[in-house]
Order: C-alpha cells, then structure tokens, then sequence
C-alpha cells in the first residue's frame, strides 16, 4: 500500500515569496491533515478535512495560509507571502475517516524562509 | 485547553539501560499515541493506547496509559543504539492530537 506522498520535500523561498506544498493522501482515505512541525516541537494543527470539506481550521493563520482538497484527494497548502517564523516541516497525514484509529504521515516538506 | 507534557525533553543513556519516559495530560482522553521520528523523517506510528490501564509491547518498547491520573509512560528495556530517535505522545481530543514537546533519547553505544 502506497504511503502519503508529499512535494516538495524541501523548498528555500525569501520572506514575502509564495509557496505550495501538494499532499496526496492513502487511497481511500477520508480524512486529511496538514501539521506544522516547527523545529524542537512537535506538530501543530493547521488544518483537517474530511473528505473535500473543512472540519477544523481554527489553527490556521488565513491571512496567509490557505488549503484545499478539490475533490476529496489530493490537497495543496499555500502560503502568501511568506515569513520567517513560517519555516518549519509541513506535515501531511491521512486516515480511513475522523475518529479512526491511527493517522498516518508523509514524509513532510521543510521550508526555509530566508 | 487540552495540554500534554512530555519529560525528560532530552535523554542521553547507555546502552543496556532501562529507563522511562513520561506523558502527563490536562483534561479527560480516551487515547493516547506514541510516534518516533528520526533526524529528517516523518512520523512513525509505534503504539495506540485506547483504555484504562491499556498496556502494549513491540520489542524493547514498552507504552502504558492510566487514565486516571492522566498518565502514559514510555519504558525502554535493555536500550540499543537503533532506538536513537525522538518520541512524541499525542493525546486525542474531539479526533484532533495534541502533541507533546517530544523527547529526544540518545543511546550511546
């Protein structure tokens, strides 16, 4: 079984750039996740889905971030313009609904904002 | 607001040492998660704690989860150099993890 696939793995922008990372989660999976891994911490919600709908964004900074999941798969996250204090690992799961048991992790993409 | 505490946030041990790590929580869970992440990697799934007194083993790793006292613990048995890596807990709360700091454990040949 394919894992949760995540692009790019590292990406180096200058503060006030754009950016997007692509998650695609197991097949099948309902529900979605994007973490924000800052280093020396653990992951930070920023965002569930399930399916292509939003059950969870209170985390999210939307002046800057922005996600979707069009048609209940894949899902890209943005953020415009960058700053510094973004960079960190962006973290993607994937689980066979809300509620289940176990999530399970891309391999993540690391952002530098320089 | 849900908390978790991890420590010690940092271990460095021999090997063939024993020892415990330990995850308090602030309010009422269900379930508790154990992941490892080496240096660059993502998020593996060691143990899923579901129940008062939920006890699992997977090789030299031991989890446990009072829920009582909002309490899971860690415990390496006879520590290997492989089980170089960081530890996190995560505590479900309303299908959203909160996630511990992590602990980062250095076994040293």
């Amino acid at each position: 079984e394919a894992g949760v696939a995540q692009s790019p793995r590292y990406k180096i922008i200058e503060k006030r750039q754009s950016v997007a990372f692509w998650c695609n989660p197991i097949s099948g999976h309902a529900t979605l996740y994007w973490y924000q891994q800052i280093l020396g911490q653990g992951p930070k919600l920023l965002i569930q889905f399930q399916n292509n709908g939003v059950v969870d964004d209170s985390q999210l900074p939307k002046d800057r971030f922005s996600a979707e999941r069009l048609k209940g798969v894949d899902s890209t996250l943005k953020i415009q313009p960058a700053k510094l204090e973004d960079s960190a690992v962006y973290l993607c799961a994937s689980s066979p609904a809300q509620g289940a048991i176990e999530a399970f992790f891309g391999q993540g993409t690391r952002l530098t904002v320089v | 607001e849900l908390k978790v505490e991890q420590n010690p946030l940092f271990l460095s041990m021999q090997e063939g040492k024993n020892y415990t790590i330990y995850c308090n929580y602030s309010t009422t869970s269900d379930r508790l998660y154990w992941y490892r992440q080496d240096p660059g990697k993502s998020l593996e799934s060691l143990f899923v704690l579901l129940s008062n007194g939920a006890v699992k083993q997977e090789g030299r790793l031991m989890a446990s989860l009072d829920t009582k006292a909002r309490l899971s613990t860690l415990h390496i048995t006879a520590a290997v150099h492989d089980l170089s890596a960081t530890y996190f807990c995560a505590v479900d709360s309303n299908y959203q993890l909160i996630w511990g700091a992590g602990t980062k454990l250095i076994i040293k040949p």
